[in-house]
């Protein structure tokens, strides 16, 4: 599974988007994009996925480039409780995620 | 619904010891996996078990042995315990091995002296 690049750390101010970058430039026709986030210690929480058509849920939106080399997962309007680790994986088959050390997005008053 | 739940949450244990790490889920689930976190890192697979009755290797699967005792159950054994497996283990579960969405438990922090 092709590996992954995003930021180390980011901040953003409560109320306004998130746009959190992630640079897949060798991922393969066949893999996915997926996103996880960890908040403190506790267990991964699934966001979003897609292959290649940009994706929408209650959470997030994941926009992916044309060539599919790189995506942003956009929070909308981002709160404290979205200060967390977010993971950015690429995978044809869904069960082996190489989830890398994300990047820690720290949401600011 | 509990979600997938683990047991213990904490243990500590000496070098040399053994314990098996349980983990349960009750959203009938087909696929199961074990994970661990070392501070500061991301997550790394250790075992994934796409089915019931089936078994794969991870990233990191020295050192563990696993058995999916049913579709709900997913256990992971240390037979002789190290001081670098201490870690966070996570167990996991998805509907079906492939483009589903793993959900994840609350982990174990395991300390080995």
């Amino acid at each position: 599974d092709a590996k992954t690049t995003q930021p180390p750390s980011m901040d953003c101010a409560e109320g306004r988007a998130a746009n959190l970058p992630c640079n897949h430039s060798t991922i393969s026709g066949n893999e996915y994009v997926y996103w996880y986030r960890q908040i403190h210690s506790q267990g991964p929480q699934y966001i979003i996925h897609g292959l290649k058509n940009n994706e929408t849920n209650e959470m997030a939106s994941l926009i992916i480039t044309e060539d599919r080399k790189s995506s942003t997962l956009i929070l909308p309007h981002a709160t404290l409780r979205d200060t967390a680790v977010y993971y950015c994986i690429v995978s044809s088959t869904g069960n082996q995620f190489y989830f890398g050390t994300g990047t820690s997005l720290t949401v600011i008053p | 619904n509990a979600g997938v739940t683990q047991t213990p949450k904490f243990q500590v244990l000496k070098t040399g010891q053994s314990m098996t790490l349980q983990c349960a889920q009750d959203m009938n689930h087909n696929s199961m996996y074990w994970y661990r976190q070392d501070p500061g890192m991301g997550l790394r697979l250790i075992y994934y078990s796409a089915s019931e009755g089936t078994t794969d290797k991870g990233e990191v699967p020295n050192g563990y042995n696993v058995s999916r005792l049913n579709k709900r159950e997913f256990s992971l054994r240390l037979e002789s315990a190290a001081p670098s497996q201490t870690s966070v283990y996570f167990c996991a579960s998805s509907e079906v091995s492939g483009r589903y969405e793993q959900y994840f438990g609350p982990g174990t922090r395991l300390t080995v002296t």
